[in-house]
């Protein structure tokens, strides 16, 4: 029930761009991003609902393929502050009752 | 608005003990989940509580145990330790489950020894 998260580690230069894909075997009702920077906590970023949304917060946007059960993280202009690792997260459920499940990570490495 | 508070930030346990730690959940969040990272993994979900009750369990054993008390705060506590539980222990809260993003605590590492 694990998703799957590609690639699973990427080095960037300051203002190219990335995409970070997260996959699951099972269908979705939601999908979480998170990122966490070395030793702190994960920090949520946003949460995309099945529709086939897409969101945005500042240079880093979502969309969520509800057919394909997969969502991409974009990180456009990257900056010295994206650095860090990034997790999806999954609920195939809205009933409550059913966990928010997370890949194993992305690291992104920016550098100057 | 109060974020998530876990106590103790760190904490060093021999193997057979018993651990309790504790987090506070964000104001308005009546939802908690409990999460066990190894160090360069994803957390995995241990379980989760919602208005004091037991709501969905991740494949820990039962020496794994939790509360929600009534302002939502919760316990972990985890009995006879073995060296693989070290690990930092992450508390999230929510607003009920499928309806917002979880604001996760600075987390307690547990180290067993």
């Amino acid at each position: 029930q694990q998703p799957v998260q590609s690639p699973q580690a990427v080095i960037l230069r300051e203002g190219e761009d990335a995409v970070i894909n997260c996959s699951s075997s099972k269908a979705l009702y939601s999908v979480h991003w998170y990122r966490q920077k070395h030793g702190e906590a994960p920090v949520f970023l946003m949460i995309l609902l099945k529709g086939g949304e897409q969101k945005g917060h500042e240079k880093i946007s979502a969309s969520f393929n509800e057919k394909k059960q997969q969502s991409s993280l974009y990180l456009t202009a990257s900056q010295l502050s994206y650095s860090g690792t990034y997790f999806c997260g999954t609920e195939i459920s809205f009933s409550g009752n059913t966990p928010l499940v997370f890949g194993k990570g992305t690291r992104l490495s920016v550098i100057a | 608005e109060t974020g998530v508070t876990q106590s103790p930030t760190h904490l060093i346990k021999t193997r057979g003990q018993q651990v309790t730690l504790r987090c506070s959940s964000q104001s308005g969040h009546n939802t908690v989940s409990w999460y066990q990272q190894a160090l360069g993994q994803g957390p995995q979900f241990i379980f989760q509580y919602y208005r004091e009750e037991e709501n969905g369990r991740g494949n820990f054993p039962p020496r794994f145990s939790g509360l929600q008390f009534p302002n939502y705060s919760s316990e972990l506590n985890v009995n006879a330790l073995e060296l693989d539980d070290s690990a930092l222990y992450l508390c999230a809260s929510s607003p009920r489950q499928g309806r917002g993003g979880y604001t996760f605590g600075s987390g307690t590492r547990l180290t067993v020894v």
